[in-house]
């Protein structure tokens, strides 16, 4: 059964540095979705991409965020210049226009 | 807004029905889901169920959702060890692109 993978499964960074976040969709999906889960809190929505653009996005997702399809298969979520409170578990997830499937996430720690 | 609410912990004995519930603000919704997640793994989608429908079954699980109440349900019959895991209900505005809005999950312990 096809699956949503993410890379790396977990990610130490300085503050200040910059990381990018790495999902491999499942191949017939047009929407895409990046979601964030701090410890011991709720799945947040961040972004969602459509038609190679944003089609929404959460008042979490500033300037400091941006995602692309950089070739048609990879689906990155990059943070410029991360801060402590950027540490969380990052889900992304693919889908048709009613299911959402979730990879199993990169843990992101900042110190 | 959207406010989806659960409560945190339930617990069974092995082979009795789990019920776990969730309750949300937004009329507007369009859309609600259940996710799985165990120790150490994503987000597994478990069911989903259209606002315009009552209940839903497959296999084990039923969604029930009371849309004059927004409480949504969901019973797993003959609950197995396996099935411990944290429970995420979530809804969906539906415009486009399904942003979710997530519950703060249940846990779900089986007890032998």
């Amino acid at each position: 059964e096809p699956e949503v993978t993410q890379t790396p499964s977990h990610q130490v960074t300085q503050m200040g540095q910059e990381v990018i976040l790495r999902c491999v969709p499942i191949s017939n999906h047009l929407y895409f979705y990046w979601y964030r889960q701090i410890l011991g809190q709720k799945v947040e929505f961040l972004v969602s991409f459509y038609n190679n653009e944003i089609s929404e996005k959460s008042e979490i997702f500033d300037d400091q965020f941006s995602v692309e399809r950089p070739d048609g298969s990879n689906f990155t979520l990059k943070i410029r210049s991360t801060k402590l409170e950027d540490s969380a578990m990052y889900f992304c997830a693919t889908g048709g226009q009613y299911e959402q499937y979730f990879g199993p996430g990169t843990r992101l720690t900042v110190t | 807004g959207e406010d989806v609410e659960q409560s945190l912990f339930l617990s069974v004995r092995e082979g009795d029905s789990s019920v776990i519930n969730c309750t949300y603000t937004d009329s507007s919704s369009t859309y609600l889901y259940w996710y799985k997640q165990e120790p150490g793994a994503g987000l597994q989608l478990l069911t989903y169920i259209f606002s315009n429908m009552d209940m839903k079954q497959d296999q084990r699980l039923t969604v029930l959702l009371n849309k004059k109440d927004k409480h949504l349900s969901l019973r797993i019959a003959d609950t197995q060890t396996g099935d411990s895991a944290i429970y995420f209900c979530a809804e969906s505005i539906g415009t486009g692109a399904n942003n979710l809005f997530f519950g703060t999950g249940t846990r779900l312990t089986v007890i032998p």
